[in-house]
This record gives structure tokens, sequence and C-alpha cells, in this order.
């Protein structure tokens, strides 16, 4: 069974702070995913890494595979109000896809 | 990417009654799976639901608490059978872009059992 772990679970901060969520696994996966999720909605797409030690950057945030392609991480900087939500990672290999616990993040004004 | 709509967006149910759930996708689709969700927690997979065929499930869950419907490939149903305040969850469909394992997911149904 593949297993994707998150760390921080919980993660509170002030507008303007920069923080990194990470996404961490014994498992090899072909693709990795990261949505985000406000109340209310499905979890949102925010992308998609595929090549170990590939770097993508959307706006302020900065999402890199790890080497082996068993871990990930994000990186938001000067988070906003607009950034709290529900932060997903997701490993995609042989079968299905495997989500993560999950990062609670809200950024107070 | 994909457009999924589902109905109902919430509801209320006594113990005991059954709730049917419907997700309609904008296009065809091979892959469709059902989730749940605690508030604030992660996703955990029910079933995958298969066009033509039964759907497979996950350990935990079974065909007669869950009974899924997927007679095309862009319409899905998740009945939640003989509710109980257990079942009180948020509700999920997705598809899957299968070469690079992306999903696109459903609003969710919010289901409440009292």
């Amino acid at each position: 069974t593949q297993l994707l772990e998150q760390s921080p679970q919980f993660l509170s901060i002030q507008e303007g702070e920069n923080l990194t969520v990470y996404c961490n696994s014994s498992s090899v996966f072909s693709s990795l995913q990261w949505y985000r999720q406000e109340p209310g909605e499905g979890p949102v797409l925010l992308v998609t890494v595929v090549t170990g030690g590939e770097v993508k950057k959307l706006k302020r945030l900065t999402f890199q595979f790890g080497d082996a392609r068993k871990d990930s991480s994000l990186h938001i900087t000067a988070a906003q109000p607009g950034d709290t939500g529900l932060y997903l990672c997701a490993g995609g290999g042989a079968g299905k896809s495997t989500f993560g616990d999950g990062t609670t993040l809200t950024v107070k004004p | 990417s994909a457009v999924i709509s589902q109905k109902p967006s919430r509801d209320i149910c006594q113990r005991g009654t059954s709730l049917t759930i419907q997700c309609q996708v904008d296009s065809q689709v091979t892959m469709m799976f059902w989730y749940r969700q605690q508030p604030g927690q992660s996703l955990t997979l029910i079933a995958t639901a298969n066009q033509g065929s039964e759907a497979t499930y996950e350990s935990g869950f079974v065909i007669d608490k869950f009974p899924i419907s997927r007679p095309n490939l862009t319409f899905s149903t998740l009945t939640v059978s003989n509710m109980s305040p257990e079942d009180s969850s948020i509700y999920l469909c997705s598809v899957e872009e299968r070469k690079r394992h992306e999903q696109f997911f459903g609003p969710g149904t919010r289901l409440t059992v009292l």
C-alpha cells in the first residue's frame, strides 16, 4: 500500500509570511499532484509534477518533486488570506491515486 | 478539464432512509470515482464506478451499503443505504485523466443524518 504523509497537518500564519508544506512517501510515484480545497467545494488541481527534481511555479506557489520521485514540497511566498484552504498531495502510479492526509492552512489578515 | 456537477449539494436525512447522489460530467470519461470526506480531512476512496459492470469497492465499503450505477461514460449515481449518523459526511465524485493521474472533482454533497 502506497502512503503519503503530509506535514504539518495544521498551519496558521499571518498575511505576508512564507510557508512550506511537505508530502513524503517511501514509494515512488510516476506523477504527483497538489490540490487546494476551499470549504463547500471539491478539491481543485493546482499542479502536476512528473520528473524527479522538477520545479514548477504558479504565481506565489512553488512546487518541487524530489529527485527520487518519493516526496514533494509546496512553498508559498507572501501568503494571502485567499490562500486559506486544505492542501492535498496525491501520488499517481500503477493503479489508483493515493491522497495525503492534508494540510489545513489559515492565513490571517 | 472536465466540468462535474453533483446533485443534491446537501441534504439532511433521517436514520434508516437512503439517499441517491447523482454525478454528471460534461464529457465522456473512463475513470470515475466516489470518495467520502470528513470536513477538513483527506479523501477516502469508496469505489471506482465502472461503466457497464459492477463497481470496484475499496476495503471497508460494500455494495449493499453503497450501491453504484454507471449507465454511461458521463453519469454515475451513489446511493447511501440504511443511513446512520456515522454516514454524515461529504461525498465527492471525481474523474481521472489517466495518463497523468490528474483528478477533477465535483463540488461534493454534504450529507447529515439525524
